[in-house]
């Protein structure tokens, strides 16, 4: 059972470069959510979705792009990145009974 | 504005005690709260939850408390356990049309003592 599977684990971008964090989960979720950790400051909302093709934005949206075709993928873009968005992001994934379940994570480094 | 709160960043207890972790909110539509575990290197795992029309939800170890009309709960956890070091986040969720999402504290870095 691998619930939410996020890949890379690491990455380092220059600034400008683009990428795209994936996230995949398998247990038929309708939700699903990322969100970036920050020292001192817990988890924010980036974007999350209610079901394919519907996606929305959440505390700190600015800078990313999220797309949802399947109800297993939610990947994140990041257009031009910058060192603000070094991070560590989280996708999660949830049903109706609102527990979100989590991946390992991305560690980002903008250089 | 930061609408779920955990003023302590760090708790440190002995073995067996019990292990008392606080967090406060301040959006009146949040209906629903959970405690979440996170050990470096992984991502946050569900621990407990509960629905604002109750004020204490148990599960083993560890209870969580509600006072709405305070806006708080807290996370008790008896004995603590060495295992239980970790990071702990206080959650908030308000259920609307465009779905669930949750609003997380800073956290707090539990250390429990042998």
């Amino acid at each position: 059972n691998a619930g939410v599977t996020q890949t890379p684990k690491f990455q380092v971008l220059k600034t400008g470069q683009s990428m795209t964090l994936q996230c995949a989960q398998d247990m038929n979720h309708e939700y699903m959510s990322w969100y970036r950790q920050d020292p001192g400051m817990g988890l924010r909302l980036i974007h999350y979705s209610v079901g394919a093709g519907i996606t929305d934005q959440g505390e700190v949206p600015n800078g990313y792009n999220v797309s949802r075709s399947t109800t297993e993928d939610f990947p994140l873009r990041l257009l031009s990145a910058a060192p603000s968005q070094t991070s560590v992001y989280f996708c999660a994934s949830s049903s109706r009974d609102r527990v979100g379940y989590f991946g390992s994570g991305t560690r980002l480094t903008v250089v | 504005d930061q609408q779920v709160k955990q003023n302590s960043p760090s708790l440190s207890v002995q073995e067996g005690r019990i292990s008392i972790l606080n967090c406060d909110y301040t959006n009146s539509m949040f209906d629903y709260f959970l405690w979440y575990k996170k050990y470096p290197a992984e991502g946050p795992t569900f621990l407990i939850s509960i629905s604002s029309i109750k004020d204490k939800n148990e599960d083993g170890r560890f209870t969580v408390f509600l006072n709405k009309s305070a806006k708080h709960l807290s996370l008790h956890i008896v004995p603590s356990q060495p295992g239980d070091s970790a990071v702990y986040f206080c959650a908030a969720s308000g259920f609307d049309a465009s779905g669930s999402r949750l609003t997380f504290g800073e956290g707090t870095q539990l250390t429990v003592n042998p």
